[in-house]
């Protein structure tokens, strides 16, 4: 079975610095997806950003950027500028192609210090 | 509405009683996605429906479980004899195409349930 693990369930960082989340995950299939999910206390899970496996770029939006290592199995979550927003629960999940369902791993709690 | 929406947003109930909880997806969204998150945890698969069927029901955790979509729209999960372990958040998303994972899944804000 597929599983994803976060190792640090929290991380604190101070505005405007960067901070990078880590997220390890197993599997033997090739084509894969890779996401990163916000969750603030309103519950609501948001994507941040996704990851093809079969794209070698790693894929940024905004403020966020993500290290996928695919040989070492590892996708990263790097929050450059932080902001007192960004503070929420965030989830590394993935899903197999050809598949519907979202794995996600335990989550880790952000705190941004003003 | 714009987004996914759910109700009731938190829920009550005693061991032994019966649930539904309500998802209302974005419309026009073909597919549809139930998890449950207990405290501490990341949301875990549930059941999935490509339109009116249940195309994926193999998270769900007993057959006290169940869950439907007559029209393809509107979905509603319920749970029968609930026990204390059935508290959790349980989260609906939809995406606009079904079984396809380059689709991004959109989740609406959960129903809080806890069964005393």
């Amino acid at each position: 079975a597929q599983t994803v693990t976060q190792s640090q369930p929290e991380m604190s960082v101070q505005e405007a610095e960067t901070v990078t989340l880590s997220c390890t995950y197993d599997t033997s299939e090739s084509d894969y997806y890779l996401f990163w999910y916000k969750q603030p206390p309103s519950r609501q899970m948001i994507l941040v950003i996704r990851q093809e496996a079969y794209k070698q770029q790693n894929a940024t939006e905004n403020r966020f950027s993500v290290n996928f290592q695919k040989a070492a199995k590892s996708f990263s979550l790097k929050i450059s500028d932080s902001q007192l927003g960004d503070a929420a629960m965030y989830f590394c999940a993935y899903t197999e192609g050809g598949s519907e369902k979202l794995v996600f791993g335990k989550g880790m709690k952000l705190t941004v210090n003003p | 509405g714009a987004g996914v929406s759910q109700t009731p947003s938190n829920k009550v109930t005693e061991k032994g009683k019966y649930v539904e909880l309500r998802c209302d997806p974005i419309s026009g969204h073909t597919a549809l996605y139930w998890y449950r998150q207990s405290l501490g945890q990341g949301p875990e698969f549930l059941i999935y429906f490509q339109g009116t069927g249940a195309a994926d029901d193999s998270g769900l955790p007993n057959d006290r479980f169940f869950a439907v979509r007559p029209e393809g729209s509107v979905s509603t999960l319920k749970i029968q004899r609930t026990e204390r372990g059935d508290s959790a958040v349980y989260l609906c998303a939809s995406s606009l195409i079904s079984g396809a994972a380059r689709e991004t899944q959109y989740f609406g804000p959960g129903t809080r349930l806890l069964v005393l």
